[in-house]
């Protein structure tokens, strides 16, 4: 079984500055990781995905994440935030087989002016 | 764009009364879904269906819960005896195989269960 760890409950940060949300995932065997994005009073949309080759995966509206398999990392990146950008962000995990997403405890993006 | 639908998005119950929740997934999807997320918490697995059958459950779908997809397209969940412990989100998602099987999901808005 997997599980996935996200150590910040909430992170603040000024519009135009970079962030760094964390995620940390445990595994006996290789896993899919994935961002999940939920925006006020949305369903949970797909950000981005991990499934094997590039390290570094590119999402929507500007994210990337990199995969780090020594570190068990799949941390998710911005440059530059908007307002808009404002929303829950879950890391996810799953061994395939299209079974199940184990999800992580979340964390809320508040980008502030 | 249909999306995946959730009905009622709120139902407020009182404890010991059963409710129903609907999910109609994206047309062309065989897969189906059903989560839980309560405050603070991210979605925690209940539940999926490939085409009418239910192919997995999980140790958290208490006797009280039932979920059915009769014709492989809308699903239910029942809770029966509610408790309040049950207030929580409950979040559907569809998907096809061949995505499902790379963990991409598509979730409904979610209905919101409070339990007094």
């Amino acid at each position: 079984a997997q599980s996935v760890t996200q150590l910040d409950s909430q992170v603040p940060v000024f519009e135009e500055a970079p962030v760094e949300l964390r995620c940390n995932y445990s595994s006996s065997v290789s896993v899919y990781l994935f961002w999940y994005v939920q925006y006020p009073n949305q369903g949970l949309q797909l950000l981005l995905k991990y499934l094997s080759g590039s390290t570094l995966v590119k999402g929507i509206n500007g994210f990337e994440a990199e995969f780090n398999k020594s570190q068990t990392s799949f941390h998710l990146r911005k440059p530059s935030v908007h307002i808009s950008d404002t929303a829950e962000y879950f890391c996810a995990a799953t061994t395939g087989g299209g079974n199940k997403l184990t999800f992580g405890t979340g964390t809320q993006l508040k980008v502030e002016l | 764009d249909t999306g995946v639908s959730q009905n009622p998005r709120h139902k407020i119950t009182k404890r010991g009364q059963n409710v129903t929740f609907r999910c109609d997934p994206i047309s062309e999807h065989n897969r189906l879904y059903w989560y839980r997320q309560t405050l603070g918490q991210g979605p925690e697995f209940l539940t999926y269906f490939q085409n009418e059958a239910q192919l997995e459950k999980s140790r958290l779908l208490s006797d009280r819960f039932s979920a059915e997809r009769p014709k492989g397209s809308f699903s239910t969940l029942e809770i029966q005896r509610t408790e309040q412990g049950d207030s929580a989100m409950y979040l559907c998602a569809s998907s096809s195989q061949r995505l499902a099987n790379t963990g991409e999901l598509f979730f409904g808005e979610g209905s919101r269960l409070t339990v007094l």
